[in-house]
């Protein structure tokens, strides 16, 4: 089945240390989006890639950041993890750039930094 | 910037009970409405979604939802829910003419169904 994938599903980081979370996805969609989900809040989006075009949410940390090497594939990089870090990380794809595609989501990364 | 609440946080009911979740949305443009689903260890998925048309929208697993455009409100509706509807519910909203396909969520509503 097509779908997005997370991996690691859970990941242990140090303060400080950088942490690198992955996504893949076999949809072909052309855009790709990282969401950070706190404990009992909505998910809150970081930013998103069209095609190889990266766009940063305004209030998104410069701690985080994103690559995408190819159409499938989608990392997210957070270069000095802090203890509010602690998150689950949500990877979604959407075929295409308009509000009418619906996004199409993996199970998450639950990130815990000590 | 558009913003989405959902009333309640948590809901409990018992099997067969009728579930209705609210959603208010706040945005001065067209709106595309959305609700997801998260089964315990699962992933978001899409439950229904709201264009345009009939605001009677039905969706999977016997969901619907009413788009009341005066009210904006999106509320999520089940006649009789069943113990696997134990899950979290979000409502989410885009705008239609803004590019980037980008959704602003709720904050959710755990639903427990007691068997």
């Amino acid at each position: 089945d097509a779908m997005v994938i997370q991996n690691p599903r859970y990941q242990v980081t140090q303060f400080g240390k950088p942490v690198t979370l992955s996504c893949s996805q076999t949809l072909n969609h052309n855009v790709m989006y990282w969401y950070q989900q706190k404990s009992s809040q909505a998910p809150k989006l970081l930013f998103h890639y069209y095609d190889k075009d990266f766009n940063n949410e305004a209030d998104t940390p410069d701690n985080f950041q994103s690559r995408r090497p190819n159409t499938s594939f989608c990392f997210l990089d957070i270069r000095s993890p802090g203890l509010g870090d602690a998150a689950m990380y949500l990877c979604a794809t959407s075929r295409d750039y308009t509000g009418f595609y619906e996004q199409y989501f993996g199970p998450g990364t639950r990130l815990t930094v000590t | 910037a558009q913003s989405v609440s959902q009333h309640n946080h948590h809901v409990i009911l018992s099997e067969a009970a009728s579930l209705e979740l609210g959603c208010n949305y706040s945005y001065g443009g067209t709106v595309n409405l959305f609700w997801y689903v998260q089964y315990p260890g699962q992933h978001l998925q899409l439950l229904l979604k709201y264009f345009s048309g009939d605001p009677l929208v039905k969706g999977i697993k016997g969901f619907e939802a009413e788009f009341i455009k005066s009210k904006f409100s999106f509320n999520l509706r089940k006649p009789s829910v069943q113990w696997s509807d134990t899950a979290e519910y979000f409502c989410a909203v885009n705008a239609q003419e803004a590019a980037g396909n980008k959704l602003t969520f709720g904050g959710g509503t755990r639903v427990l169904v007691k068997p």
